[in-house]
């Protein structure tokens, strides 16, 4: 079983479009959680961690659901600029290795 | 890249030949990681380092050795390249002030 699921889409969605996505983690001992982003040939880079309380940063909300061992990302007025694969990651602390889910693409049409 | 550096960013090889990635850093952080990715599988622990002098076994080590002499550089060696070895190697430090993972530009590896 794969330490960290996503939904690898595409999600296709107009722009203003609001878009969720889920990523759930199989390891109950995980201690913190991210999302990256990643466009196309580059390397992953932070988009924003996840606090159980709950978080946001500007359009972008981040909720984790430690019971259910799921997390997910809200973009709401969707850009085209948003376009990329976007990375759950989970940190088990355990010398702080990291896990990372296949990622889910996202095409934010005109 | 956040002082991030990965030579090559792409090399071509025949099975069997030896190859070394070389990630360096700026920042003296201690924890270092090399990761790969291909299609669908989202981004596998190769090796990682938690300080200079130290490796250890992630997700997928077989087939890859590591070496960390200088704790601002990580190494990462193919002995004999397989073609399973085709694919984006990336190496990513870690800021245990931010808690974040920076990477490299990645490294394209094709084994034919």
């Amino acid at each position: 079983r794969k330490e960290v699921e996503q939904d690898p889409g595409p999600f296709n969605v107009p722009e203003g479009a609001t878009v969720a996505f889920n990523c759930t983690y199989s390891n109950s001992a995980s201690q913190s959680f991210f999302w990256y982003r990643q466009d196309c040939r580059k390397e992953p880079k932070l988009l924003m961690s996840v606090y159980s309380s709950g978080n946001e940063d500007g359009r972008f909300t981040a909720q984790l659901n430690r019971a259910s061992q799921y997390i997910s990302l809200l973009i709401r007025d969707s850009k085209l600029s948003d376009s990329a694969t976007y990375l759950c990651v989970v940190n088990v602390y355990n010398f702080n290795k990291f896990y990372f889910g296949s990622g889910t693409k996202l095409n934010v049409k005109p | 890249n956040a002082g991030v550096t990965q030579t090559p960013k792409f090399r071509v090889l025949k099975t069997g030949q030896s190859m070394t990635l070389l990630c360096a850093q700026d920042m003296n952080h201690e924890y270092m990681y090399w990761y790969r990715q291909d299609p669908g599988m989202g981004l596998r622990l190769i090796h990682y380092s938690v300080g200079e002098g130290t490796t250890a076994k992630g997700e997928v080590p077989d087939g890859y050795n590591v070496s960390r002499l200088k704790k601002q550089n990580f190494l990462l060696g193919l002995e004999s390249a397989a073609p399973s070895q085709t694919s984006v190697y990336f190496c990513a430090i870690y800021s245990l002030n931010t808690g974040e993972l920076f990477f490299g530009e990645g490294s394209r590896l094709t084994v034919l």
